[in-house]
């Protein structure tokens, strides 16, 4: 079956500190989701990549779409304190529904002001 | 306007006892889907639901049901409760159906506990 897999499963950095966490796949997508949960919340969406190779930035978040369609990486740069929570990559096909969403574990992102 | 609502937050139920947890979508947002998130894990798919009809059905036992109202409100059934279905029962609504802009929004969730 499909495997889905994100690392670092979790990571303690330094307020300033970049951060870069990637999510792989055995099968290929057409579209890759970023989603950030924080305590007590559901995930809410991050970014949004729809193009193999596709680069976009949110703010200081960047993600890309890796070209072999099986990967996506998100990268955070200068954290802050509220950058804390867990980040997940969720992907899917095109013209699948984003109401059925196969989640990574996720990355654990803690940072120390 | 409200975003998507969930009730009860917390439940504590006992094995054997049944469950239901309820979800009212964004307004206008037709789609509404049920996720299960198991501590330390992503949240996994169990049911949508778009004009009132189930679109989707994860991998979870018959004990699960869902049903979605005329409003497009949802209410999510757990019969038979095992100290495994403990979780947080996540909610969320989207415009469409398919296609990949059509944006997830999650409600807070509804934490259950098993005894």
């Amino acid at each position: 079956g499909q495997q889905l897999n994100q690392s670092p499963q979790s990571m303690f950095i330094q307020e300033g500190e970049d951060v870069s966490m990637n999510c792989t796949s055995s099968s290929i997508f057409n579209t890759w989701l970023w989603y950030k949960q924080e305590p007590g919340e559901g995930p809410v969406l991050l970014i949004a990549l729809y193009k193999a190779g596709e680069l976009t930035s949110n703010g200081r978040l960047t993600a890309q779409f890796g070209i072999t369609r099986k990967d996506s990486f998100l990268n955070i740069s200068a954290s802050i304190p509220s950058d804390v929570g867990i980040y997940f990559c969720a992907p899917l096909n095109y013209g699948g529904s984003q109401g059925n969403l196969i989640f990574g574990k996720g990355t654990k992102l803690s940072v120390k002001p | 306007d409200a975003g998507v609502t969930q009730s009860p937050t917390h439940l504590i139920k006992t094995r054997g006892q049944q469950v239901t947890l309820r979800c009212s979508p964004i307004s206008g947002h037709k789609s509404v889907s049920w996720y299960q998130q198991v501590l330390g894990q992503g949240p996994q798919f169990i049911f949508q639901y778009y004009e009132k009809e189930e679109r989707g059905r994860g991998n979870f036992p018959d004990r699960f049901s869902a049903r979605q109202f005329p409003n497009y409100s949802s209410e999510l059934n757990v019969n038979a409760l095992l100290l495994g279905d403990s979780a947080l029962y996540l909610c969320a609504s989207s415009s469409r159906l398919a296609g990949g802009t059509g944006e997830l929004f999650f409600g807070e969730g509804s934490r259950l506990t098993v005894l």
